[in-house]
């Protein structure tokens, strides 16, 4: 099976523009979460979609939002891009049968903000 | 709310050494908790969960709920064990992994 693909791969945006990052799952698996990686925080969970429907969310503003297609492909938007903003941004997918399931991650997209 | 603590940003051990990554929990319920490890020019990948007690490349990790820690721990070290390790912890089952800051372990020849 194809492994988790992350598009574009890297970004360059300036403050104030948006972005939106697309997140392929492996076929078959329904939940995509995202995670934010930065140097000094670390990797800091989004959000969760399942469905279609977000069943998890992280402490994140409201400038990030995601959604979730009935392809199981996901989506996250960034509006109104700050400084801090820039991060690696990994999603990761994972079947969901029983209580937890593996999650896979993707090679993450490389936001940079100017 | 949920915490994960890794001590140690670097550690550095020889060959055939044994090692330990330090890791510590905080979360007053029933946690699920993992080892991410992550080699150089590669994905973000699962090496062991508490619940499945098993040994993957030869590192083990036990889950203490007393001290609230989940060390990951291998006998002889070997120079392809050399990669970033991160801790996480779930709650509740659900699909959210809260990770602690990682530890880089390098595996001097």
């Amino acid at each position: 099976k194809a492994g988790v693909t992350q598009t574009p791969r890297y970004l360059i945006k300036t403050r104030g523009q948006q972005v939106t990052l697309s997140c392929s799952p492996i076929s078959g698996h329904r939940s995509v979460s995202w995670y934010q990686q930065t140097p000094g925080q670390g990797l800091q969970f989004l959000f969760e979609y399942f469905s279609e429907t977000q069943r998890n969310k992280g402490n994140f503003p409201g400038r990030f939002s995601g959604r979730q297609f009935s392809n199981s492909r996901s989506e996250m938007n960034v509006s109104t891009l700050e400084l801090g903003d820039s991060a690696l941004y990994l999603c990761a997918s994972s079947l969901v049968q029983g209580k937890y399931n593996e999650q896979f991650f993707g090679p993450g997209t490389r936001l940079t903000v100017l | 709310a949920q915490r994960v603590t890794q001590p140690e940003k670097l550690l550095s051990v020889f060959k055939g050494a044994p090692v330990e990554l330090k890791c510590n929990y905080s979360y007053s319920g029933s946690p699920e908790l993992f080892w991410y490890v992550q080699y150089s020019r590669q994905r973000l990948q699962l090496l062991l969960r508490h619940i499945s007690r098993e040994s993957i490349k030869g590192f083990t990790a036990d889950l203490n709920k007393g001290e609230t820690s989940f060390h990951l721990k291998k006998p002889f070290a070997q120079e392809e064990d050399s990669a970033m390790y991160y801790c996480a912890l779930s709650t509740q089952g659900a699909q959210k992994l809260v990770f602690g800051q990682g530890t880089r372990l390098t595996i001097n020849p």
